[in-house]
């Protein structure tokens, strides 16, 4: 799998949208990105993947370069409850395997 | 989403003891599960692939003989993690993978189980 870069730490303020950034400037052709995430001591949550084109769900939005080598997660209203540390993994879409990066603690406030 | 359990969710026992973790997947069947075991701020990191009927795929550096792995079932996977020391205190997390007829496999996560050896 593509080694993913993403900053170790960022604020947003309540109500606003949240940018979290990840690089992947290795990623091989049929390698999506996925994003998860994981509220304090509670199992990682699956929020959203993409290939090539920007996806939207519920959730969230995610944007991919057209490159493919950069991609950022937009929650549009941040909330308190979305405070959580955001990982970026880049993998072949059948492959089983996850592997988590350090990720992103993303700490919203008030 | 589908829902993953795992049972029980925290455990306290004393060294040298055993302590089984049960992960069940509650409303699809997964052929395949994968064990996380997770420290105070860091990353998950994979400890093991169970398959359903055979034996688990562990990871390098990971003991196959100290974390006995069972997946018995198409719902259900335990780990034992035998003759605990207090460096075995961890978060344990386990995942079920659901194949999807399209290309993206989905992993579905278990709440985690907070293991502390005294």
């Amino acid at each position: 799998d593509a080694k993913t870069t993403q900053p170790t730490s960022m604020d947003c303020a309540e109500g606003r949208a949240a940018n979290l950034p990840c690089n992947h400037s290795t990623i091989s052709g049929n390698e999506y990105v996925y994003w998860y995430r994981q509220i304090h001591s509670q199992g990682p949550q699956y929020i959203i993947h993409g290939l090539k084109n920007n996806e939207t769900n519920e959730m969230a939005s995610l944007i991919i370069t057209e490159d493919r080598k950069s991609s950022t997660l937009i929650l549009p209203h941040a909330t308190l409850r979305d405070t959580a540390v955001y990982y970026c993994i880049v993998r072949i879409g059948s492959a089983r395997q996850l592997t988590f990066g350090s990720g992103t603690q993303l700490t919203v406030l008030p | 989403g589908a829902v993953v359990s795992q049972h029980p969710s925290w455990v306290i026992c004393k060294s040298g003891t055993s302590v089984k973790i049960e992960c069940r997947s509650l409303d699809f069947q997964a052929t395949t599960m994968f064990w996380y075991r997770q420290f105070p701020k860091q990353s998950l990191m994979l400890m093991a692939t169970s398959n359903e009927g055979s034996k688990a795929t562990y990871e390098q550096g990971v003991e196959k003989d100290k974390f006995l792995i069972n997946h018995a079932s198409l719902t259900l996977s335990t780990l034992t993690v035998t003759s605990a020391h207090p460096e075995d205190s961890s978060f344990y997390i386990c995942s079920a993978h659901r194949p999807r007829t399209s290309t993206h496999n989905e992993q579905f996560f278990g709440p985690g189980t907070r293991l502390t050896v005294l």
